[in-house]
């Protein structure tokens, strides 16, 4: 089954402890995407990446990273995460006809 | 302005009722259209695409375009309400740009 798979589904962290996010597709698509959804804000990109070694700031790129050693393999990267970005993550991969997202991770950081 | 713009709502309606959501966006450069249902706290599930003028139907959905008017809708007839989500409009230029969402209520 083509999918999107984005782990974990739930966390909650403190402000300052880093944190990963992973993201991993089998479509064999190169483009990927992070976005994060907020009430009233719609889905922000944070980071692209449009292969492997290739990846480029969204428009809400401050406070994060990422990185793209596989085709397959997308991971966000919190250094230090603040309040301000509990959020609901989404990992994304485009195919052909548009994206394909993963089930989300809601980020809670107190 | 907004990329791409969408009535926030909530726009509510009757069951088995149309429901027409609608959308503009800014670039007349942008090739691809498409409709993301969300249901609250899943992730958006591509609904339809349409890259030419005109409509596109696919079961009780219909995506219609208007390029020159910048214009991109989205019919559901005989509404659910399991159809019940927030409606997200997308839109292809450089990349993938999203509306805000239209909630879409549909009452029994």
């Amino acid at each position: 089954e083509a999918q999107v798979t984005q782990n974990p589904r739930y966390l909650i962290t403190v402000t300052g402890k880093k944190l990963t996010v992973t993201c991993s597709q089998n479509m064999n698509h190169e483009y990927m995407s992070w976005y994060r959804q907020d009430p009233g804000l719609g889905l922000r990109q944070i980071y692209y990446s449009m292969n492997v070694e290739v990846t480029d700031k969204g428009d809400v790129p401050e406070g994060y990273k990422v990185s793209r050693k596989e085709k397959r393999n997308f991971p966000l990267i919190l250094e230090s995460p603040s309040p301000n970005q509990t959020s609901l993550y989404f990992c994304a991969s485009r195919g052909a006809h548009g994206y394909t997202f993963g089930s989300g991770t809601r980020l809670t950081v107190v | 302005q907004k990329e791409v713009e969408q009535n926030s709502g909530p726009l509510s309606v009757p069951e088995g009722a149309i429901a027409s959501l609608n959308c503009t966006y800014s670039d007349r450069g942008s090739q691809s259209f498409f409709w993301y249902r969300q249901y609250s706290g899943k992730s958006p599930e591509l609904i339809m695409f349409i890259y030419s003028n005109g409509d596109k139907e696919d079961g009780r959905f219909t995506a219609q375009l208007n390029k020159a008017s910048q214009y991109v809708s989205l019919l559901i007839r005989d509404s659910q309400p399991s159809d019940s989500a927030t409606y997200l409009c997308a839109v292809i230029t450089y990349d993938m740009r999203f509306g805000a969402g239209t909630r879409l209520t549909v009452k029994p």
